[in-house]
């Protein structure tokens, strides 16, 4: 069956200009994750969402970000006024809240954002 | 603040040798998950361990998890060449309505030499 999606694969913008990353989860997971990785942090987690809510926007690492997932599925991550320290790959996330495999959390191929 | 630490970061060996990963954690959690990341590829799950003592084997793969140790292992039993690849754990920390976060460990990057 189909994987986790993220699209673009790779973006490249300049400096200040606005980004739009886009997640499309495994049909039927309820919870989608967004994490980020950079050769200076390693792996880290951003946000998450059950449905359409994003309960704790605390992962973010500035006002500059936002995401938000619409009909329990497809989720955007955007990065306003983008800066270098943005340039990462940035991974999404998808899971079952139960099952045999509770909480496993299958990963999309990620999105590379260089910011110039 | 949680820490998850894996050690050896880096980690070069022959084929046929054995060797053992270690992820140490440090607060309590019994979810523990390793993930296998290829050059420019997204992670992919190796293993799950949910409870105290679960051992979970896939190949020449093992991975244990003693959570009073907070301790879990990933030990490569007469690697081969195709084992090579960069190695992640990761602690899973429910959050509100059942979704949890993970916290990664930095990766070992394993480089196996024919």
């Amino acid at each position: 069956g189909a994987g986790v999606s993220q699209s673009p694969s790779n973006k490249v913008t300049e400096k200040g200009k606005d980004v739009e990353l886009r997640c499309d989860p495994i049909s039927g997971h309820t919870a989608l994750y967004w994490y980020r990785q950079s050769l200076g942090q390693g792996l880290e987690f951003l946000i998450y969402f059950q449905g359409n809510s994003a309960p704790d926007k605390s992962g973010l690492p500035s006002d500059r970000f936002s995401a938000e997932r619409t009909g329990g599925s497809v989720s955007t991550l955007t990065i306003q006024r983008t800066q270098q320290e943005d340039s990462a790959v940035y991974l999404c996330a998808s899971s079952y809240l139960a099952g045999v495999r509770y909480n496993e959390q299958f990963f999309g191929p990620g999105t590379r954002l260089t910011v110039l | 603040e949680l820490k998850v630490e894996q050690n050896p970061l880096f980690l070069s060996m022959q084929e046929g040798k054995n060797y053992t990963i270690y992820c140490n954690y440090s607060t309590t959690s019994d979810r523990l998950y390793w993930y296998r990341q290829d050059p420019g590829k997204s992670l992919e799950s190796l293993f799950v361990l949910l409870s105290n003592g679960a051992v979970k084997q896939e190949g020449r793969l093992m991975a244990s998890l003693d959570t009073k140790a907070r301790l879990s292992t990933l030990h490569i039993t007469a690697a081969v060449h195709d084992l090579s690849a960069t190695y992640f754990c990761a602690v899973g920390f429910i959050v509100i309505q059942g979704a949890q976060k993970l916290v990664f460990g930095q990766g070992t990057r394993l480089t196996i030499n024919p």
